[in-house]
């Protein structure tokens, strides 16, 4: 069965710098795999859709990585900023041939000014 | 351009009453997705319907069924309402196996 973890649960770090958000997955034959961003009372925002046979996703300050057979993709925020603020989550889809998606927990992130 | 809408946003039910909850999207997505979101254990697939006439189950389906009336619009509706089932719910589309879009939610308590 497909588990996705997202540690740290939380995470507050001081505006400009640089993180990193993980996650890990316990079966490796997946099809894709996405992070989004929920801002509080909100649904969610798809930042980065990488597929199996790609490495990395890039969009502005947002750089997503993955590594199938690690069973684990991180999120790359450079420079942050306070309107970074949200939580982030990562939901892998199984190479089966469903339509299922399985969502972390998510990392909830502060930036201080 | 809308995206995905989500009615009601808000809603209080005492248990076993019944409701529907509506999602349309205006993306001529294919794929359609119900999602619960629970405090610590993140978001779940109720039902998903991959494509116009089709529906298949998710994790965790009990308690709910779902309509596919056309490709634009995928209902969730409870038949008895139970206070397990207080959550927050999501809608999502997408062109089959690619990005997916969320509606806002519908907040929902059962008393």
């Amino acid at each position: 069965k497909q588990e996705v973890t997202q540690i740290p649960a939380a995470l507050s770090v001081p505006e400009g710098e640089n993180l990193v958000l993980n996650c890990s997955f316990t079966d490796s034959a997946i099809y894709n795999l996405q992070w989004f961003r929920q801002d509080p009372g909100k649904g969610l925002t798809s930042l980065l859709l990488i597929q199996s046979s790609q490495r990395e996703q890039t969009s502005g300050r947002l750089n997503a990585s993955l590594d199938k057979s690690s069973g684990r993709s991180t999120l790359y925020i450079a420079a942050s900023q306070p309107g970074d603020s949200a939580t982030y989550l990562c939901a892998v889809r199984r190479a089966s041939g469903t339509y299922k998606y399985i969502f972390g927990t998510g990392t909830r992130l502060k930036v201080l000014a | 351009n809308a995206g995905v809408t989500q009615t009601p946003k808000f809603q209080v039910l005492k248990t076993g009453q019944s409701m529907t909850l509506q999602c349309a999207q205006d993306m001529n997505h294919n794929s359609m997705y119900w999602y619960r979101q629970d405090p610590g254990m993140g978001l779940r697939l109720i039902y998903y319907s991959a494509s116009e006439g089709t529906t298949d189950k998710g994790e965790v389906p009990n308690g709910y069924n779902v309509s596919r009336l056309n490709k634009r619009e995928f209902s969730l509706r409870l038949e008895s309402a139970a206070p397990s089932q207080t959550s927050v719910y999501f809608c999502a589309s997408s062109e089959f196996t690619d990005t997916q879009y969320f509606g806002p939610g519908t907040r929902l308590t059962v008393l």
